[in-house]
């Protein structure tokens, strides 16, 4: 039973393009984050959310807009799509009372904008 | 500026070696402090924690960490590594700045020969 899910796995798209990214959580956390992983593998965060409310938005383009129906799921959506989008993009999960326990880690969506 | 510096990026071992990972923060608060490691085409799986108590903790897969606040460290290490230890290995320092985030490390490539 997946703890954290993404879904898709890969998407190649063409730049322009608008494209969607879902996120799921299990673990009745608080608390989710969207980070991106670039080619050398530097993870930096975009978002994060507790309890459907935004709380952290680092300078990320307007192009990108999270949304969060209910504390379980926390989704991107990308507009008008560019090369250098491509990177890895993954989401975590954490509950804000046990800050110290980590996150915990989807497996990734792998955007290519071609 | 908070800051998290891994200063080895690329690290090639042979099996039984012994192993050290450098992890330096710039952070004056009071921090958490993690390893992820991550393995090939995988996502983040976390290592092992410090959040307060000795400040010597152990993790999974025989691997240890040691927190020294005077020099702002958090160094991983292992006595004798295996080849299925490659893997890419984060630092991450979560800190309150407002709100509370993470702060990754830019990775540590660990390549293991059999």
């Amino acid at each position: 039973d997946t703890a954290v899910s993404q879904t898709p796995k890969y998407l190649v798209t063409q730049m322009g393009n608008d494209k969607s990214i879902k996120c799921e959580q299990n673990l009745g956390h608080d608390t989710m984050y969207w980070y991106k992983q670039d080619s050398k593998k530097f993870l930096k965060i975009m978002f994060s959310y507790n309890n459907k409310e935004l709380i952290i938005n680092e300078t990320v383009p307007n192009r990108f807009s999270p949304k969060s129906p209910d504390k379980a799921h926390l989704n991107l959506h990308i507009n008008s799509l560019e090369l250098g989008d491509s990177a890895v993009y993954f989401c975590a999960s954490s509950q804000e009372s046990q800050r110290g326990y980590g996150y915990t880690f989807g497996s990734g969506t792998r955007l290519t904008v071609v | 500026a908070q800051s998290v510096s891994q200063h080895n990026h690329h690290v090639i071992l042979s099996e039984a070696a012994s192993l050290e990972l450098g992890c330096n923060y710039s952070y004056g608060g009071t921090v958490n402090l993690f390893w992820y490691v991550q393995y090939p085409g995988q996502h983040l799986q976390l290592l092992l924690k410090y959040f307060s108590g000795d400040p010597l903790v152990k993790g999974i897969k025989g691997f240890e960490a040691e927190f020294i606040k005077s020099k702002f460290s958090f160094n991983l290490r292992k006595p004798s590594v295996q080849w299925s230890d490659t893997a890419e290995y984060f630092c991450a320092v979560g800190v309150t700045s407002g709100t509370y985030k993470y702060i990754f490390g830019t990775g540590t490539r660990l390549k293991v020969l059999a």
